[in-house]
């Protein structure tokens, strides 16, 4: 497509539940990265991908938290036992690489919402 | 203190008017550094792009990067009501920081 696609746009969940989170970047894109905003912040830094390599998870808040990214494209964010404080906008976003000088561009993101 | 600080404002001001946005950061190793813009319920979208120091001019948008400061700028003339979004700044170095984002509203 001619963006970063992000599914579901709207997420409803009960607290406790588990949540997936599907992002399609930008074709031939090879960085992938999941941001966090919750209302009135600034984005937080979850996971990165690039190509092949292992990603790095530093920014992932607890252990409930975890991505996949299969054949270098789609990738999944997951939340296991979604807590309220987990509600806010997941942004993905992907970069043809990692170089300093390459650009990232954002999908629309999926507002979850733990009730 | 945060890597990147941005004010969140919420910074209103009429139509016609010339907006002043500001960053301050921490890193002297960032190179690149981008304003994004976000309308309400929506991703950001990549607005200005410049690397090291300098204006950079486009259209009614000018991108200004002090590295001696550590300070950057996005200015606005003539807002519009179309203008009414958030204003993320972003620097890279070898990762991405973003501001907290300062929310604009131009009044008609």
């Amino acid at each position: 497509g001619a963006g970063v696609s992000q599914s579901p746009s709207n997420k409803v969940t009960e607290k406790g539940k588990d949540v997936e989170l599907r992002c399609d970047p930008i074709s031939g894109h090879t960085a992938l990265y999941w941001y966090r905003q919750s209302l009135g912040q600034g984005l937080e830094f979850l996971i990165y991908f690039q190509g092949n390599s292992a990603p790095d998870k530093s920014g992932l808040p607890s252990d409930r938290f975890s991505a996949e990214r299969t054949g270098g494209s789609v990738s999944t964010l997951t939340i296991q036992r979604t807590q309220q404080e987990d509600s806010a906008v997941y942004l993905c976003a992907s970069s043809l690489g990692s170089g300093t000088g390459n650009t990232i561009y954002f999908g629309e993101g999926s507002w979850l919402t733990v009730v | 203190q945060k890597e990147v600080e941005q004010d969140p404002g919420p910074l209103s001001v009429p139509e016609g008017a010339i907006v002043s946005l500001n960053c301050t950061y921490s890193n002297s190793a960032f190179q690149y550094f981008m304003w994004y813009r976000q309308y309400s319920r929506k991703g950001p979208e990549l607005l200005m792009y410049t690397y090291s120091s300098g204006n950079k001019e486009d259209g009614r948008f000018t991108a200004q990067v002090d590295k001696s400061s550590k300070y950057i700028s996005l200015f606005i003339r003539d807002s519009q009501p179309s203008d009414s979004a958030t204003y993320l700044c972003a620097m890279k170095s070898n990762d991405m920081r973003f501001g907290a984002g300062t929310r604009l509203t131009v009044k008609p």
